[in-house]
């Protein structure tokens, strides 16, 4: 059973960069595109971008002039690193792993979601 | 950006009803589109994909259809249990958009 965690701060100040982890278990990291997803009261479920192992990612392209995303095979984690960010930012992130079937991308595994505030 | 529009955005229904939850594209998507269901403080989950075929483990009693702009999420014989949030979400083009949610109470 694949399983996903993210990990990082809570608490981010205005203008600073928002970092999160990753970290997938129970399968292989090498088989999947892997993706970020945050959803906050304002704007619902945003997809923010995804990554193959190869580390070539995808970004969305209203979040593309602050975002990078990477990727770790060795310790099976994939990351994701805003930066400038404001308040507009503040949202619960998951990380997901997306599937393809029949041409069709889904993101069948979520991690659990981590709650990240920017606020001074 | 593909624009997702659900409706309704919140409905209340009795255990045993069947309920019709709909999902319009701004343009045309095929078959591209996908359900989740979400529970409070839960992340998503998978439903349905390419329209209507039942994730792995999802009771028969949810069925999904439709083609183009206009798809439907049918819950038939609710359950307590369903009660949650459901999103569309289409895979037709990057960026992946999703609906704004429509939330089912059980009376």
């Amino acid at each position: 059973q694949v399983q996903l965690q993210e990990s990082g701060p809570g608490l981010v100040k205005p203008s600073e960069t928002l970092s999160l982890t990753c970290t997938v278990s129970g399968g292989s990291i090498s088989t999947h595109y892997w993706t970020w997803i945050r959803q906050s009261p304002g704007k619902g479920l945003e997809w923010i971008g995804d990554i193959f192992y190869t580390g070539t990612p995808t970004y969305n392209p209203s979040l593309k002039s602050r975002l990078t995303i990477s990727v770790d095979t060795s310790k099976k984690q994939f990351s994701l690193n805003l930066a400038s960010v404001t308040a507009a930012d503040t949202a619960v992130y998951y990380c997901a792993r997306v599937d393809t079937i029949d041409a069709v991308d889904l993101f069948d595994y979520w991690g659990q979601g981590i709650l990240v505030t920017v606020s001074s | 950006d593909i624009q997702m529009t659900q409706s309704p955005s919140s409905l209340s229904a009795s255990v045993g009803d069947r309920v019709i939850i709909t999902c319009r594209a701004s343009q045309s998507i095929t078959r591209y589109l996908n359900w989740y269901q979400q529970k409070p403080g839960k992340a998503p989950k998978l439903l349905i994909y390419t329209t209507s075929t039942l994730q792995s483990g999802v009771p028969s009693r949810f069925s999904g259809g439709g083609s183009g702009t206009d798809f439907t999420l049918t819950i038939s014989g609710l359950q307590p249990a369903d009660s949650a949030t459901y999103y569309c979400q289409q895979s037709y083009s990057a960026p992946r958009t999703f609906g704004q949610g429509t939330k089912l109470e059980i009376k």
